[in-house]
This record gives C-alpha cells, sequence and structure tokens, in this order.
C-alpha cells in the first residue's frame, strides 16, 4: 500500500524568508510525486511533479521539490515566500507502474501561512 | 489550455431533490474523475472514467450515479442525499496515456454543495 505524510498541519513563514513545506511518501515501486496548492474554495492546482531524473524539479510560481530517495522524502521549497503564497498545499504520490489506473494517494495537506 | 470547468459553482439541495453536477474538459484527456473534499481535507476519490467507461468506483452509495455522455463531459447525478454529503465535489481529468503513469490530473474549481 501507499502512503504520503505530511508531518506539519501549518507552517508560518515571514514574508521573503524562504519556506519549506515536508512530505515523505511510501510506496513498493518507484514513486510518482505531485505537489498541489489549494486556495480557499477553489480546486487543486498543479505545482509540479517528479517522475525520474534530476531530483530537484522546478515547478509553478517559484516552487521546486527535492526528491530524496533515502530519505523517501519530496519537501515543497521556495526561495523567498509571498503573502499570496497563503494556502493549503497537497503532497500526492502514485506508484509508477506503467498502464491501467494507479490511484493517487493525497496527504493530508499543510496550510502555509505567510506573515507581511 | 490546462482548465477544467465545473458548473454550478454552488448548489443548495433538500434531500428529496434530484440535482446533477457537470464537468467539462477541452484538453483531449481521456480520463476524468470525481472526488469529493470535506473542509481542511485532502480530496477523496469517488469514480474514474476511463475512455468514457466507468472504471473505479470507490465503495460510493448509489444515491451518487456518475455518466460520461462523451470524452469531454462527465457528470454526477445526485438523489436523495444527506446532510453529510455537503462537501466541494472536485472534476479532474489527466491524459491517461496507455503505457505511461506519470499522468498530472488537472482540477476544476469545484462545486459546493450543501444538503439541507
Amino acid at each position: 500500500a501507499q502512503s504520503v505524510a505530511q508531518p506539519e498541519d501549518q507552517v508560518n513563514v515571514a514574508e521573503g524568508n524562504p519556506l519549506t513545506v515536508k512530505c515523505t511518501y511510501s510506496v513498493s515501486g518507484n514513486p510518482y510525486l505531485f505537489w498541489y496548492v489549494q486556495y480557499p474554495n477553489r480546486g487543486l492546482q498543479f505545482l509540479l511533479k517528479y517522475i525520474t531524473g534530476d531530483n530537484l524539479v522546478k515547478g509553478s510560481y517559484g516552487f521546486e521539490a527535492e526528491f530524496n530517495k533515502s530519505q523517501t522524502s519530496f519537501h515543497l521549497k521556495k526561495p523567498s515566500a509571498l503573502v499570496s503564497d497563503s494556502a493549503l498545499y497537497f503532497c500526492a504520490v502514485r506508484e509508477g507502474v506503467s498502464g491501467g489506473y494507479q490511484k493517487v494517494t493525497f496527504g493530508t495537506g499543510t496550510k502555509l501561512q505567510v506573515i507581511p | 489550455d490546462t482548465e477544467v470547468t465545473q458548473t454550478p459553482k454552488h448548489l443548495v439541495m433538500g434531500m428529496t431533490n434530484k440535482k446533477s453536477l457537470k464537468c467539462e474538459q477541452h484538453m483531449g484527456h481521456r480520463a476524468m474523475y470525481w472526488y469529493k473534499q470535506k473542509a481542511k481535507k485532502p480530496p477523496e476519490l469517488m469514480f474514474v472514467y476511463s475512455y468514457e467507461k466507468l472504471s473505479i468506483n470507490e465503495s460510493v452509495p448509489s444515491r451518487f450515479s456518475p455518466e460520461c455522455p462523451n470524452s469531454s463531459l462527465l457528470n454526477l447525478h445526485l438523489h436523495a442525499l444527506q446532510p453529510e454529503d455537503s462537501a466541494l465535489y472536485l472534476c479532474a481529468s489527466s491524459q491517461d496515456t496507455p503505457g505511461q503513469g506519470a499522468d498530472t490530473q488537472y482540477f476544476g474549481p469545484g462545486t459546493r454543495l450543501t444538503v439541507l
């Protein structure tokens, strides 16, 4: 069975400071990893994904994430936080097998609060 | 264009009403999904359609009835709902390319459903 954990319910960071939102995962095979952001009363917006290749993945709005196989982590990062980054962030994982539908498992979400 | 549209944005219905939620995408995606999301919780998968055929039903009660009239449209018919069914209902789509497992799901803005 696959799972994903976001250990922090909320992360507070001052505007202009670097931010990190943590995610660890568990899958039986190779992982496909995703980050989504959700603003209040809106759907999820895709930020970035890791499939294979370079462990540092760059995505939308200046976000990036680092895949660490030994630590089974995929932390989301941004060098300089903006107040507009305040939102709910979901990490997601699916098993990296080809063919057929593979269920995506979402983490419980981390609320990011950027303080002006 | 990575847009998935959903109508209506808000819906209030009584327990004896029949209503439908609609979802549309014009990205040529062949997989479409319905999720249910409670406040501050991750999305919960309800149904998956692949090439217009229902491929996954996550043991959803029969008062929810999905329909995929064509490759661009996905409906969710609602009948005799309970107050605990009140939630944000999200539609998503992905390419579902055979032989590849890395498809990103793109989400619509959701329909906020309130059952009285």
